[in-house]
């Protein structure tokens, strides 16, 4: 089974700043992905990010990039030039490579101030 | 972009009553999933289809829930009998590889 840990209920960070996301993760597989997503207040959830276990570089998408440190168990996310339209619950998640399901943790409520 | 579709948006319905929650996939993905999150909890999984039948399922999913491809394109979850906590946001995916799962944008469930 897999268990995620997001441990910041809620987080400010200031316009053009970075900003980062904890996420530690639990598991006995040996492959495994970890994902990022968005939920923003009207509800919808939108893939932000992915890396793979095996992946040899940190994944980076546009603003996203994906700081992940294997024997720490942990895949934080780093928002860059933070802008108010990412105000929103971010939720990681993982699956094992032979898993259908996504687990998932409980969430980041990042705030963007102006 | 191609884009996850469900429908409706909100749905009300009395408790003991059927509901069914409609889902058009991103056209070549071949895995679909069923996802809720109750008010302010996780998201939590349902269950997952794959080649016209369920590959995994979560504890949540009773003999309540079903799920089906009526045809082509449309991905079906069905709760028999709702009750007051079935009230949730469900969320479809699908996923043509392994790493990128998309989501619609959900359904409102709301059981009175």
């Amino acid at each position: 089974a897999q268990k995620i840990t997001q441990t910041q209920p809620g987080m400010f960070v200031q316009e053009k700043e970075a900003v980062t996301l904890d996420c530690t993760y639990d598991t006995s597989d040996p492959s495994y992905g970890l994902f990022w997503y968005k939920q923003p207040s009207s509800g919808e959830m939108i893939f932000l990010i992915y890396q793979g276990s095996y992946d040899q570089q940190n994944a980076t998408e546009g603003r996203y990039s994906l700081n992940f440190q294997k024997a720490r168990k942990s895949a934080n996310l780093v928002i860059s030039a933070s802008q108010l339209g990412d105000s929103a619950m971010y939720f990681c998640a993982m699956r094992g490579l032979n898993d259908y399901k996504l687990s998932f943790g409980a969430g980041t409520t990042v705030t963007v101030r102006a | 972009e191609p884009e996850v579709t469900q429908t409706p948006s909100h749905q009300v319905t009395q408790m003991g009553q059927e509901v069914i929650l409609r889902c058009v996939p991103i056209s070549n993905h071949l895995y679909f999933y069923w996802y809720r999150q109750i008010l302010g909890q996780k998201v939590e999984f349902l269950v997952s289809f794959y080649n016209n039948e369920i590959s995994e399922k979560s504890e949540i999913f009773d003999d309540q829930f079903s799920v089906e491809r009526p045809d082509g394109s449309n991905f079906t979850l069905k709760i028999r009998s709702t009750k007051l906590e079935d009230s949730a946001m469900y969320f479809c995916a699908s996923s043509e590889q392994y790493e990128k799962l998309f989501f619609g944008s959900g359904t409102q469930l709301s059981v009175l």
